[in-house]
């Protein structure tokens, strides 16, 4: 199975700072990598699917990139509505998984 | 607005069975494979099973192979998990997810139920 290194686990982040959290797999993914954010005592929601792609209704300061076995999700000028655990998941081969989790905590 | 109602949690003996149950509505159930996903207490998201869109097809995480079986009933807009012999390092909140793209097959889930609890204690 892929396995998704997810990095720092733990940020600490001022308002209107920008976050970037990574998320390394174990093999190449292609672009088959998805970004979940987990407010505490909520369902995951999904931010952006494969690597880069918008989600209807996702804020625009929230951004994807990579390819192959390294990803990035940035979050530009951080708002306290932002804190949360962020996971990476991929869909690239059965079966699906997912990263460690990044815990966004603002300051 | 796409809704997913997971019932069926509770308490229960090592070694013993539960059925969680995963109520589909406002989206065509039957044209989307689903998947469940599970959080242990504290911990991070693990993916636990997916089931083809017409029930054909289905593939579990090795934690789980062998001792739950997913399946659905597109009659009733329902997901089902059979979990039989349940350990202690069951106890999760399970949700039940909807992929997002129709007639796709281990894809991205977008849509989320609330969560079932199962603990498994003795």
């Amino acid at each position: 199975e892929i396995v998704l290194t997810q990095s720092p686990d733990f940020q600490s982040v001022t308002p209107k700072e920008k976050v970037t959290i990574t998320c390394r797999a174990s093999q190449r993914v292609g672009n088959s990598l998805h970004w979940y954010q987990q407010k505490p005592d909520q369902s995951p929601k999904l931010l952006i699917n494969y690597a880069s792609q918008s989600i209807s209704g996702v804020p625009s300061r929230f951004r994807g990139s990579g390819y192959g076995t390294d990803f990035t999700l940035t979050i530009n000028s951080l708002e306290a509505e932002d804190a949360a655990v962020y996971y990476c998941l991929q869909s690239s081969s059965l079966p699906l998984t997912f990263g460690g989790g990044t815990k966004v905590e603002i300051k | 607005q796409v809704q997913l109602v997971e019932s069926g949690g509770g308490v229960v003996q090592p070694g013993r069975s539960l059925r969680l149950s995963c109520a589909a509505s406002e989206f065509t159930f039957s044209t989307y494979g689903m998947h469940w996903v599970r959080q242990a207490p504290g911990k991070g998201l693990e993916w636990v099973a997916v089931i083809s869109y017409d029930g054909n097809n289905k593939y579990y995480a090795d934690s789980v192979k062998g001792r739950f079986t997913i399946s659905r009933d597109n009659s009733k807009n329902t997901l089902y998990l059979q979990m039989n012999s349940l350990r202690v390092e069951d106890t999760a909140v399970y949700y039940c997810a909807k992929e997002r793209a129709r007639y796709s097959y281990g894809g991205d889930p977008d849509y989320w139920g609330q969560g079932s609890l199962v603990t498994v204690s003795s």
